[in-house]
């Protein structure tokens, strides 16, 4: 019930390109889905975060989607850039649960 | 500005040892946490606390204390019980135990030497 799973656990895509990661949360409760973002030796630090009353929402060339029925929530990042490249965590709740995280490569 | 200080940045630990890893916030916040990250196992809780001299266990407690007199303080205290301590350790809070303004300090590299 109170799992986050995340998938992919590793992603390469191309300056340019669309990035997207997903999520799957399993208590009906959660009522706050955010999105971090991480680089290497750094603490994660908020990106965009989305409430179950909107099925989309974005911020720049971030987007998430969120799919309440099937209890899915995606983020997409347009145009992805070199500096993208970083670790990203979905979370849910209430008390945060963390999924185990994406980490991004944009090549070049 | 407000912020999540953690300290310090890196640290060494012999076998047998305790070592205390520092947190403060001036967030106003009530709400603190301990995580440990591994690679590849995503952020794991080690203790919260939602109000001052008050705290609970979180999924990997074991090895770790905490304590909580201030509500800007959080330290966690890595015993010579915790087998395998070298990860990188993160603090968070939030407001009023809220998933809203979870914000997180820059970490600590604890490694045993």
């Amino acid at each position: 019930q109170q799992q986050v799973k995340q998938s992919p656990q590793s992603l390469i895509v191309q300056k340019g390109g669309i990035s997207i990661i997903n999520c799957a949360y399993e208590n009906t409760a959660f009522d706050y889905f955010p999105w971090y973002q991480q680089f290497p030796g750094k603490g994660p630090a908020l990106l965009i975060a989305i409430r179950p009353d909107v099925s989309e929402k974005k911020e720049g060339r971030f987007t998430i989607s969120f799919n309440k029925s099937a209890k899915q929530f995606s983020l997409h990042i347009m145009d992805s850039q070199p500096g993208d490249s970083a670790t990203y965590f979905c979370a849910a709740g209430g008390q945060l649960v963390f999924g185990k995280g994406t980490k991004l490569t944009v090549n070049p | 500005d407000g912020g999540i200080t953690q300290s310090p940045k890196y640290l060494f630990r012999k076998e047998g040892q305790n070592v205390t890893l520092s947190c403060e916030q001036n967030l106003n916040h009530d709400a603190m946490y301990w995580y440990r990250q591994d690679p590849g196992q995503g952020l794991r809780l080690i203790y919260y606390s939602q109000i001052v001299n008050d705290f609970q266990k979180g999924d990997i407690a074991e090895g770790y204390s905490v304590s909580r007199e201030k509500k800007e303080s959080f330290p966690l205290t890595v015993t010579s019980a915790q087998k395998n301590p070298t990860a990188f350790y993160l603090c968070a809070s939030s407001i009023a135990g809220r998933a809203y303004g979870y914000t997180f300090g820059s970490g600590t590299r604890l490694t045993v030497v």
